[in-house]
């Protein structure tokens, strides 16, 4: 069925260190996939993403490349600073009765330590 | 511009009662979707809807209902709580059904 795996589900790295997390996906039809971080006790907010015709994507210290073959995907995160410490989830859009969904991610656990 | 907004954000129940969660989007967006997010298990869909007066089953719908008679709101009920139910629900909204999700801040649930 429809999954997405992500790994690791922790990550510790020094600060100004790069943090790398990646997922796989299973529907070979999925075309979008988003990133969002969520801090202690909000929401999650998407923090970038990228669809099928493109594989790769930079926002300033942020970047998600894009295998399609291998079906996986990962956010890489640079020069990693205290306020990058949070819980990432990796997306995938599926297709569903006629519309798409997302499957989300078990999530990657983020601490920079200073 | 408020964006996505839970109500309530906390809440105890007792096993048996029900209640309604609200969640309202001041965006104009057609898509809305109710998520609950438990440890090691990331977000899973319960319900979601494509406009105003439809709504559609996720993966984990079991025990909930949702209407969405107004466009910019979706609600969530729980006929009658279990255990099972505790967990962190989200709410959330975009304009078409593959762009950008704009989340509430949750609301934690605590059946016993």
């Amino acid at each position: 069925g429809e999954n997405v795996e992500q790994h690791p589900s922790t990550l510790s790295v020094q600060e100004g260190d790069s943090a790398v997390i990646k997922c796989t996906y299973s529907d070979s039809a999925s075309n979008y996939f988003p990133w969002y971080k969520q801090e202690l006790g909000k929401g999650p907010q998407l923090i970038i993403d990228i669809r099928s015709n493109v594989g790769e994507k930079k926002d300033q210290r942020i970047a998600v490349t894009l295998n399609k073959t291998a079906k996986h995907f990962s956010l890489h995160i640079t020069e990693t600073q205290p306020e990058d410490s949070a819980v990432y989830f990796c997306a995938a859009s599926v297709p569903t009765s006629g519309t798409y969904k997302y499957i989300f991610g078990t999530g990657t656990r983020l601490k920079v330590l200073a | 511009n408020a964006g996505v907004t839970q109500t309530p954000k906390f809440r105890v129940l007792k096993t048996g009662q029900s209640m309604t969660l609200l969640c309202a989007q001041d965006m104009n967006h057609e898509y809305m979707y109710w998520y609950r997010q438990d440890p090691g298990m990331g977000l899973r869909l319960i319900h979601y809807s494509v406009g105003e007066g439809t709504t559609a089953k996720g993966e984990v719908p079991d025990g909930y209902n949702v209407s969405r008679l107004k466009k910019q709101n979706f609600l969530l009920g729980l006929e009658s709580a279990a255990p099972s139910q505790t967990s962190v629900y989200f709410c959330a909204s975009s304009y078409t059904e593959r762009e950008k999700l704009f989340f509430g801040s949750g609301t934690q649930l605590s059946v016993l």
